[in-house]
């Protein structure tokens, strides 16, 4: 079965930082996707950035990149230079393909990031 | 509008009545989700759509949930006899499926609330 683990419930970092968000996951479908979304406190979830395992590179996106470890199962969040506006809740996401291109995305239970001025 | 639309935005119910929640994809999107979230916590997976068929229905809790989407777009997710515990935003996304991130376009969510 799919599984998502994120074991920081919260973290504080000066602005201007750099931050790392911890992820790791469990399935065994070898065809998977992984994804970050930012949810700040209006609600809404935002898109970061994708991941699929059969990637040779990892996915860089503006500030976002992430950290993909196949074999130890894990795609950390790196977030260059924090501004004010990353405070929110970030988390990370899993698609397997099991043959199909839709199917099923789980989400772990989130990290609440916090930047400080 | 070009996003997905759900409404209504806040629902506020009595223990023990019936709640529709109407979820509004982005045009050709073939896939549709619904999601389930408490404060504090991530998403969680309800069931999800390709074209009109539940293609995974895992997730809905027990058999007052219950979600249809018969022309391939709309979709409503139907909840009987609410109880206190299904207090939360329950929020619907769509995806293209020819699109190989599959990346979930998320409406605003539906903030129910059972008295």
């Amino acid at each position: 079965a799919q599984k998502i683990t994120q074991t920081q419930p919260g973290m504080f970092v000066q602005e201007k930082e750099a931050v790392t968000l911890d992820c790791t996951y469990d399935t065994s479908d070898p065809s998977y996707g992984l994804f970050w979304y930012k949810q700040p406190s209006s609600g809404e979830m935002i898109f970061l950035i994708y991941q699929g395992s059969y990637d040779q590179q990892n996915a860089t996106e503006g500030r976002y990149s992430l950290n993909f470890q196949k074999a130890r199962k894990s795609a950390n969040l790196v977030i260059s230079a924090s501004q004010l506006g990353d405070s929110a809740m970030y988390f990370c996401a899993m698609r397997d393909f099991r043959g199909s291109s839709a199917s099923k995305i789980i989400f772990g239970s989130g990290t609440r990031l916090s930047i400080r001025p | 509008g070009a996003g997905v639309s759900q409404t209504p935005s806040n629902k506020v119910t009595e223990k023990g009545k019936y709640v529709e929640l109407r979820c509004d994809p982005i045009s050709g999107h073939t896939a549709l989700y619904w999601y389930r979230q408490s404060l504090g916590q991530g998403p969680e997976f309800l069931i999800y759509f390709q074209g009109t068929g539940a293609a995974d229905d895992s997730g809905l809790p027990n058999d007052r949930f219950f979600a249809v989407r018969p022309e391939g777009s709309v979709s409503t997710l139907k909840i009987q006899r609410t109880e206190r515990g299904d207090s939360a935003v329950y929020l619907c996304a769509s995806s293209s499926t020819g699109r190989d991130t599959g990346e979930l376009f998320f409406g605003e969510g539906s903030r129910l609330t059972v008295l």
